[in-house]
């Protein structure tokens, strides 16, 4: 069974700051895709961005950039530039390419981001 | 547009009652997921639903849970004989397809507490 792991239980970084949130996962499959969701006390996931286990450049969006090391089966987030909003839980999610279905979650990093 | 809605946002209930969680997908939508996110943990998997297709009930962590999808549109958790240790937020998510490529697009969840 695929297993996502995230080690920080919480991060603080500075606002105008950079920070790199990790995710490491387990699995056997050579087709899968990676997430990172954003959980804003709201409670509400968003999409912040996703990669594709297939394509080696990683994926960016906007102030979000991820590192994917394939072999080291390791996906981290990085967020430049870190404003307040950026503040919530991250989560870090795996979904199998071989099947439809569900993701796959890790427990969660809460991003504090000081003014 | 309209976002995945659910309700009730919160429910205290007793052990031992039964509870129905309600979720409304994004109009179109063919896809339907229930998550449970319990205090410090990640989500969990707990159902899926793709058109008319059985659903994949591989999550459902005992037999006092099911759900249920009417018409491909609306769908209902149900949870009998309540415990303290269901106590959790119950997020749903819908997406176009079961492509997985395709972003999961999550409501604001139900938070349950079992007294």
């Amino acid at each position: 069974a695929q297993t996502v792991t995230q080690s920080q239980p919480e991060m603080s970084v500075q606002e105008a700051e950079t920070v790199t949130l990790s995710c490491t996962y387990d699995t056997s499959e050579s087709d899968y895709y990676l997430f990172w969701y954003k959980q804003p006390p709201s409670r509400q996931m968003i999409l912040v961005i996703r990669q594709e286990a297939y394509k080696q450049q990683n994926a960016t969006e906007n102030r979000f950039s991820v590192n994917f090391q394939k072999a080291a089966k390791s996906f981290s987030l990085k967020i430049s530039d870190s404003q307040l909003g950026d503040a919530a839980m991250y989560f870090c999610a795996y979904r199998s390419g071989g099947s439809q279905g569900n993701l796959i979650f890790g427990k969660g990093t809460k991003l504090s981001v000081k003014p | 547009g309209a976002g995945v809605s659910q309700s009730p946002s919160n429910k205290v209930t007793e052990k031992g009652k039964d509870v129905e969680l309600r979720c409304d997908p994004i109009s179109g939508h063919t896809a339907l997921y229930w998550y449970r996110q319990s205090l410090g943990q990640g989500l969990e998997f707990l159902i899926y639903f793709q058109g008319n297709s059985a659903p994949d009930k591989s999550g459902l962590p005992s037999d006092r849970f099911s759900a249920e999808r009417t018409g491909g549109s609306v769908s209902t958790l149900t949870i009998q004989r309540t415990q303290q240790e269901d106590s959790a937020v119950y997020l749903c998510a819908s997406s176009p397809t079961s492509g997985i490529w395709d972003e999961q697009f999550f409501g604001p969840g139900t938070r349950l507490t079992v007294l």
